[in-house]
């Protein structure tokens, strides 16, 4: 199986506090995207990063992409209850281009 | 624009017997998708469309079958369903034709075969 592997898979802190989770993958990619699913929902998408680029923000978040290492990570800034729900990485894969989704990280903040 | 929508949004089916998913989407994309989600797996891709007429098959397309007739809808087929088809299925979007960008996702149709 090409899944990511996200870590870690479960993540509780407190409100105000910052959340990092990390995804790696097995092949070359040309971009990477991090989704948020809350529960019982479908998946948002939060933001995408390219190949050729090592770290963008949007809002509150910071994604990185290091591309030698096959790895990405996703930080949230100043955690909020709402940001509670489980976050995925994704990428495309084969020569189809397909989505593959990371296993997600389980994301708690607590007031 | 609702943007993707997915009906039913529950179904519960006994073994062997077959059902339509139903997908649709009014933004006009190009690149369409099913996935199925179970607890600790992530999305596994079943199925996808890079266009009308066109569709091939993703990680697990066992059990399942799709057609493209139309930009907007893709109906997702159980020929005969198994218990192990018990799954939370999504629809998802993307407006590139052969490279996905972002994807819209629809909200979901939670199955259960008995």
């Amino acid at each position: 199986s090409q899944q990511g592997e996200e870590d870690p898979q479960a993540l509780s802190i407190q409100e105000g506090e910052n959340a990092t989770m990390n995804c790696s993958y097995k092949t070359s990619i040309n971009n990477l995207q991090w989704y948020r699913q809350n529960s019982g929902r479908g998946l948002v998408h939060l933001i995408l990063i390219r190949s050729n680029e090592r770290e963008k923000h949007s809002g509150r978040l910071r994604v990185t992409l290091d591309t030698s290492k096959k790895s990405s990570s996703l930080l949230i800034t100043a955690s909020r209850a709402a940001d509670t729900a489980s976050y995925f990485c994704a990428y495309p894969t084969g020569t189809a281009s397909k989505l593959t989704f990371g296993t997600g990280t389980r994301l708690q903040v607590t007031l | 624009n609702a943007g993707v929508t997915q009906t039913p949004k529950f179904q519960v089916l006994k073994t062997g017997q077959s059902m339509t998913l139903q997908c649709a989407q009014d933004m006009n994309h190009e690149y369409m998708s099913w996935y199925r989600q179970d607890p600790g797996m992530g999305l596994r891709l079943i199925h996808y469309s890079v266009g009308a007429g066109i569709t091939d098959q993703g990680e697990v397309p066992n059990g399942y079958n799709v057609s493209r007739s139309t930009t907007e809808d893709f109906p997702l087929r159980l020929l005969s369903a198994a218990p192990s088809q018990t799954s939370v299925y999504f629809c998802a979007s993307s407006s590139a034709g052969t490279s996905p960008s972002e994807q819209y996702f629809g909200p979901g149709t939670r199955l259960t075969v008995t």
